[in-house]
């Protein structure tokens, strides 16, 4: 069964900094995607970026990057020039492709608090 | 324009009482799914159904009942609710075969 690890329960980061939240994840699977989705207090869960696992360029969004590492099986993501309203929670996804059911399995979060 | 909503937002209620919550998606997703977030904010899979075809059904109390009316609506039936059922559960879809997930705004249950 596939499992999804971030080590790092809270984090905080100075406004303007950059700040990298770690994931990993265990799957004995070669074709998968990996997504990180923020979750500010207002609840709603929000994508942020998404990698294929058979592409080895690193996906980007703006402020927002990844550095997947396939072989060590880690997906972090950094966030530059942070904002505060980057504060929220961020959990890392694993979804296996081709399974026919598209179920994401989440880790357990990071709390980010972006300081003014 | 919203994609993808719930209702209630908020739900209240005693132990023991029935309730249902709504979602509808207007995407034009095939797939629809519920998850559950409890207090440490950990989010876990309940159901998906795709096409009204139940697709997944995790490790979850048969007092857990999901009903697909067509494909743009997945509601969510819980009877005689307990103390531990109270979290925020989320609706979301996505395209047959996609990847990315959109989610609804979440409905947070209390039971008393």
């Amino acid at each position: 069964a596939q499992t999804v690890t971030q080590s790092q329960p809270e984090m905080s980061v100075q406004e303007a900094e950059t700040v990298t939240l770690s994931c990993t994840y265990d799957t004995s699977e070669n074709n998968y995607y990996l997504f990180w989705y923020k979750q500010p207090p207002s609840r709603q869960m929000i994508l942020v970026i998404r990698q294929e696992a058979y592409k080895q360029q690193n996906a980007t969004e703006n402020r927002f990057s990844v550095n997947f590492q396939k072989a060590a099986k880690s997906f972090s993501l950094k966030i530059s020039d942070s904002q505060l309203g980057d504060t929220a929670m961020y959990f890392c996804a694993f979804m296996k492709a081709n399974s026919g059911t598209y179920k994401y399995i989440f880790g357990t979060g990071t709390r980010l608090k972006v300081l003014a | 324009d919203t994609a993808v909503s719930q209702t209630p937002k908020y739900l209240v209620t005693q132990m023991g009482n029935d309730k249902s919550i709504k979602c509808e998606q207007n995407l034009g997703h095939d797939t629809m799914y519920w998850y559950k977030q409890d207090s440490k904010k950990f989010l876990k899979i309940m159901f998906s159904y795709n096409n009204k075809e139940l697709i997944i059904n995790e490790t979850v109390p048969n007092r857990f009942s999901p009903k697909s009316p067509d494909k743009a609506h997945l509601n969510l039936h819980i009877n005689s609710l307990e103390l531990g059922d109270s979290a925020v559960y989320f609706c979301a879809s996505s395209r047959n075969r996609g990847n990315e997930q959109f989610f609804g705004p979440g409905t947070r249950l209390t039971v008393l």
